[in-house]
């Protein structure tokens, strides 16, 4: 079985550009998680989707960022106007099922320069 | 609220020595507690969980952790060090909230001297 997969595995946008970053979880698995790592730190939490629905997106900031994980297709993370200080490298989970004994499966990444 | 402290942003070891990375956490409910290891330009890959039960678990590549109430610690250990360790570690915990919100420490380099 194919893992998470993601694409762009590295993305350069100018300020002010949209940066889209796609994301195809495991097959079968119905959970989705974005989070997003800046240079020199840990991972942080992002947004939660199930298909069709955003379950929690208290880690991502109100503005210029969206999420998404339609019925068909993968998930995307949408970042509009981007700024210098959205370069960093964004990674997808997705978990079979809801629980917290639930394994994560991470995908490659992708990196976002802002230039 | 959770949070993760990992001790020691860059760890040094010689081949064949002892590695230890330290976790300790912050939990209001049991904690379900994890260790990812990070490859260079690569996602993250489970070596091991927590969540209820036996509190020494053993991971994959030889990895183990043992979860200490008393010390809200979570340390990661393996006994002989091999060139191939040498990556970022990451400590994690869940948030108690039915599903994985997790929360990552800053992470641990580790280096292996020949």
């Amino acid at each position: 079985n194919a893992g998470v997969m993601q694409n762009p595995r590295h993305l350069v946008r100018r300020r002010g550009q949209e940066a889209r970053l796609r994301c195809s979880p495991v097959k079968g698995h119905s959970h989705v998680y974005w989070y997003r790592q800046l240079p020199e730190e840990g991972l942080k939490f992002m947004v939660y989707l199930q298909k069709e629905n955003i379950i929690d997106e208290s880690g991502m900031p109100k503005e210029r960022f969206s999420a998404e994980f339609p019925k068909e297709g993968p998930s995307i993370l949408r970042i509009q106007q981007v700024v210098r200080g959205d370069s960093a490298a964004y990674f997808c989970a997705s978990s079979l099922r809801l629980g917290q004994e639930e394994t994560q499966y991470f995908g490659p990444g992708t990196r976002l320069l802002v230039l | 609220a959770q949070s993760v402290t990992q001790l020691g942003s860059h760890v040094s070891v010689s081949e064949g020595a002892l590695v230890l990375l330290r976790c300790n956490y912050s939990s209001s409910v049991p904690p379900y507690l994890f260790w990812y290891v990070q490859y260079p330009n690569q996602g993250l890959q489970l070596l091991l969980k927590y969540t209820t039960g036996a509190t020494l678990v053993k991971g994959i590549n030889g990895f183990e952790a043992e979860f200490k109430k008393s010390e809200t610690s979570f340390h990661l250990t393996k006994p002989s060090a091999h060139m191939s360790d040498a990556a970022e570690y990451f400590c994690a915990v869940t948030s108690p909230r039915g599903y994985q919100k997790v929360t990552f420490g800053t992470g641990t380099k580790l280096q292996v001297i020949p």
